[in-house]
């Protein structure tokens, strides 16, 4: 089936040490997104690419990078993670119709849960 | 005050039970509506998405939007407990990504 993938499932890193999750799709959908979800809270968009174009929520961290290789990869890069940063990460897809407007639902992976030591 | 307020629960009902899942917005250029099904530790799935105002049903599960309320429902007919999850509604208006309500979650009791 086409689907989100995120890998890891689980991610333990140490504090300060940079980690990278990764998320890919077979959707061929031209936006892909990043949100943080924190236990019992909805998710929160990080950023998100429309093809190459790059999306910065104006609240995200300077901490969170993010590349997107080619249409099917999607990569979030986490500096130097803090304790506060332990959360799920979820990344979610859509198509987009040009000019910036899309009438289509956004399609999820199940997330990376990451912790910090 | 929040773009899309839901009831965070819990909510508690016995199988078989009808249940109402409710949220409310208050961004008038909202145009498209979902409801997503999150289980512990996965990600969210789309349930229903809707456009305009009305019902839209799909088997056990009806979406309501009134707009000029800015009321969004969900029912679940027949409840089972595999239907035990977080439910978040969640709101677009085609330019920007989704703004979701904080979750209701459900537990139907066998």
């Amino acid at each position: 089936d086409a689907m989100v993938i995120q890998n890891p499932r689980y991610q333990v890193t140490q504090f300060g040490k940079p980690v990278t999750l990764s998320c890919s799709q077979t959707l061929n959908h031209n936006v892909m997104y990043w949100y943080q979800q924190k236990s019992s809270q909805a998710p929160k968009l990080l950023f998100h690419y429309y093809d190459k174009d790059f999306n910065n929520e104006a609240d995200t961290p300077d901490n969170f990078q993010s590349r997107r290789p080619n249409t099917s990869f999607c990569f979030l890069d986490i500096r130097s993670p803090g304790l506060g940063d332990a959360a799920m990460y979820l990344c979610a897809t859509s198509r987009d119709w040009g000019r910036g407007y899309s009438n289509q639902p956004q399609h999820f992976g199940d997330g990376t849960r990451l912790s910090i030591l | 005050q929040k773009e899309v307020e839901q009831d965070p629960g819990p909510l508690s009902v016995p199988e078989g039970a009808i249940v109402s899942l409710n949220c409310t917005y208050s961004n008038s250029a909202f145009q498209y509506f979902m409801w997503y099904r999150q289980y512990s530790r996965k990600g969210p799935e789309l349930l229903m998405y809707t456009y305009s105002s009305g019902n839209k049903e799909d088997g056990r599960f009806t979406a309501q939007v009134d707009k000029s309320s800015k009321y969004i429902s969900l029912f679940i007919r027949d409840s089972q407990p595999s239907d035990s999850a977080t439910y978040l509604c969640a709101s677009y208006t085609g330019r920007r990504a989704l703004t979701f309500g904080s979750g209701t979650r459900l537990q139907v009791q066998p």
